[in-house]
């Protein structure tokens, strides 16, 4: 798996929009970005993936850069129930998910 | 539709007993996944199933832990003689079944053993 950063946490104010940042300078011309948050005392939830262009979904978009060594999660109007931990990873044959720590999103009214 | 579903959702259980958890995944993946979370620690792969065989049990821990599939659908994780380490939340997960499709995760079953 290509090797990912992300800031440790986050705060957002409720209605505004979150962007959390990930860099993944190794990734491999093949490999998915994909992202994951995990709610307190939840299994992981699938947000959303993307290999080269920026995609968008009902939960959140995704911003990847041109050289693709680093992408962007945007949830455009977070709530309160959009705080948790966020996984951002790019997995290798996709078996075996590793998620790193992720960054911790504190969404405040 | 329904998501992948995992029982109990909390087990107790004293230590050198045995338990089994149970995992039912989404209706037509054929991919099913164990993985373990310790408090405040990341995942761990413990096995995948493609259909009813396992061609991954390198993350299983030790021999006390065993895992089987029956009809391509339902999957048991069984720990034999608990130990107080054993403790964490135990997720499923399922996928359509080509090494690119996404896991989608079930809620957990949390493992106590005292």
């Amino acid at each position: 798996d290509a090797k990912t950063t992300q800031p440790t946490s986050m705060d957002c104010a409720e209605g505004r929009a979150a962007n959390l940042p990930c860099n993944h300078s190794t990734i491999s011309g093949n490999e998915y970005v994909y992202w994951y948050r995990q709610i307190h005392s939840q299994g992981p939830q699938y947000i959303i993936h993307g290999l080269k262009n920026n995609e968008t979904n009902e939960m959140a978009s995704l911003i990847i850069t041109e050289d693709r060594k680093s992408s962007t999660l945007i949830l455009p109007h977070a709530t309160l129930r959009d705080t948790a931990v966020y996984y951002c990873i790019a997995p290798t044959g996709f078996q075996k998910l590793v998620f790193g720590t992720g960054t911790r999103l504190l969404v405040s009214p | 539709g329904a998501g992948v579903s995992q029982s109990p959702s909390n087990k107790v259980t004293e230590k050198g007993k045995d338990v089994e958890l149970r995992c039912d995944p989404i209706s037509g993946h054929t991919a099913l996944y164990w993985y373990r979370q310790s408090l405040g620690q990341g995942l761990e792969f413990l096995i995948y199933f493609q259909g009813n065989s396992a061609p991954d049990k390198s993350g299983l821990p030790s021999d006390r832990f065993s895992a089987e599939r029956t009809g391509g659908s339902v999957s048991t994780l069984t720990i034999q003689r608990t130990q107080q380490e054993d403790s964490a939340v135990y997720l499923c997960a399922s996928s359509l079944g080509q090494t690119t499709d996404t896991q989608y995760f079930g809620p957990g079953t949390r493992l106590t053993v005292l």
